[in-house]
Order: structure tokens, then C-alpha cells, then sequence
């Protein structure tokens, strides 16, 4: 069974700061890594699906990197919004063939 | 194109009841997972079915069961319920099964049960 990690529990920074998270997991029996992004009230919406060691994603002001040998990812979030506060979650997809979620990140914005 | 649906959005039950909660994925997608989020947990994998079949189960109990139907659509049952079965069960959808890697999911808003 996948123990998946992510730090930190919680982040609180200012507009226009830059910030990224870590995702940990065993780097055996795995198949691909799920970022995805959780807003208050809302539905967890996918961000990235990476599945390559180096792989490496990006969209807007938010990329990803995946090492699939040392098991770990890192989310970027570059020149932060107050829209970009949710949490987010990554999920490895395990030999099992279900995604284990982390317990995510929550990110606050401040204006 | 429509999102997925869930109903019903809240349910309050009593120990010891049942409860039956459904999923409706988007079109053309065949694979519904369910989860379970209780406060302070990550998002627990309950099943996914994919094409009427159960292809994978987690960690709980037999009281939690699901099936689907030849739509696609989705419906989990617990069944004599316990005050730590209340929780947000999200369901999700996804064109291929889950172990296709490429394949994100899409999630529904969720149906928060609360179990007295």
C-alpha cells in the first residue's frame, strides 16, 4: 500500500509571492502521479497526470515535476493569486490500479 | 457536456439505518470511482466500477457496497449505519479505467452524510 506525504499541511503567503509543495511516495509499484486542486465548495478539478521520470508540466502560472527513482513531486506555483487558495492533492496511481491521495496542501492567499 | 451529478447533496440518517447515494458520470465515460473524505483524512478509494464490474475495492468494510448500471450511472449503499460513516463521499468519473494512467478523473460535488 502507497503512504503518500505532502508538506506542507498548510501554507499561508502574500500575493505575487512564489511558492511550491512536495509530494512524497515510495517510488516502487507505481504507475503514474495526479495533481489535482480542490477549491472551498467546489469539486476536485485535475491539474497535471505525469507519468515520465523528469517529467515535467505546466500550465499558466502552475508546473509540476515528477522524480519517479527518488519518489517525489513538486507543485510550483509562481507569482500567486487569491484564486490559486484551495488545496491541493497529488495521488499516485498504484500497482493496484486506484489513485491514493494524499491528505494535500492547503494554500491561502492573502490580497 | 455536462459534470458529474451526485444526489443527494445532504442526507441526515440515524444509526443503524441504510443509505443509497448515486452517481451520474459524464456521457460517454465508463468509469465511476467513489471516496470517502471524514475530517483530517485524505480522500479514502471506496471502488471503482468500470462497465457494470467492480474492478477495485478498498480498505472498508462489507457494510460499503456499489453498483452500476449498464448507463454507467452509480450507486454506493452503506448499510446499517455508524456515527463515523458520516463523512463527504465524492464520486468520480473517467473515460477509461482508473489504471489507465493518462486517465483524470472528474469529480462530483459530493454528497455530505451525516450519520446521528
Amino acid at each position: 500500500i502507497l503512504n503518500v506525504e505532502q508538506s506542507p499541511q498548510s501554507l499561508h503567503v502574500q500575493e505575487g509571492d512564489s511558492t511550491n509543495f512536495t509530494c512524497s511516495f515510495p517510488s516502487s509499484n507505481f504507475y503514474a502521479l495526479h495533481w489535482y486542486r480542490w477549491e472551498t465548495a467546489k469539486s476536485p478539478e485535475a491539474l497535471f497526470v505525469m507519468t515520465l521520470n523528469g517529467d515535467e508540466k505546466k500550465k499558466g502560472r502552475i508546473s509540476a515535476t515528477l522524480n519517479t527513482k527518488e519518489g517525489y513531486s513538486y507543485l510550483y506555483i509562481k507569482g500567486s493569486q487569491p484564486e490559486d487558495s484551495a488545496t491541493y492533492l497529488c495521488a499516485p496511481l498504484g500497482s493496484q490500479g486506484n489513485l491514493i491521495f494524499g491528505k494535500g496542501t492547503k494554500l491561502s492567499v492573502k490580497p | 457536456k455536462a459534470g458529474v451529478t451526485q444526489t443527494p447533496r445532504y442526507l441526515i440518517k440515524t444509526r443503524g439505518q441504510q443509505v443509497t447515494l448515486s452517481c451520474s458520470p459524464i456521457s460517454g465515460h465508463r468509469s465511476v470511482s467513489w471516496y470517502q473524505q471524514t475530517p483530517g483524512q485524505g480522500l479514502q478509494f471506496l471502488f471503482e466500477y468500470f462497465s457494470e464490474t467492480q474492478r477495485n475495492k478498498g480498505n472498508f468494510p462489507g457494510r460499503f457496497s456499489g453498483r452500476q448500471f449498464s448507463n454507467s450511472r452509480s450507486e454506493m449503499n452503506v448499510s446499517t449505519l455508524e456515527l463515523g460513516d458520516s463523512a463527504l463521499y465524492l464520486c468520480a468519473s473517467s473515460l477509461a479505467a482508473s489504471g489507465s494512467s493518462y486517465n483524470e478523473q472528474f469529480f462530483g460535488p459530493g454528497t455530505r452524510l451525516t450519520v446521528l
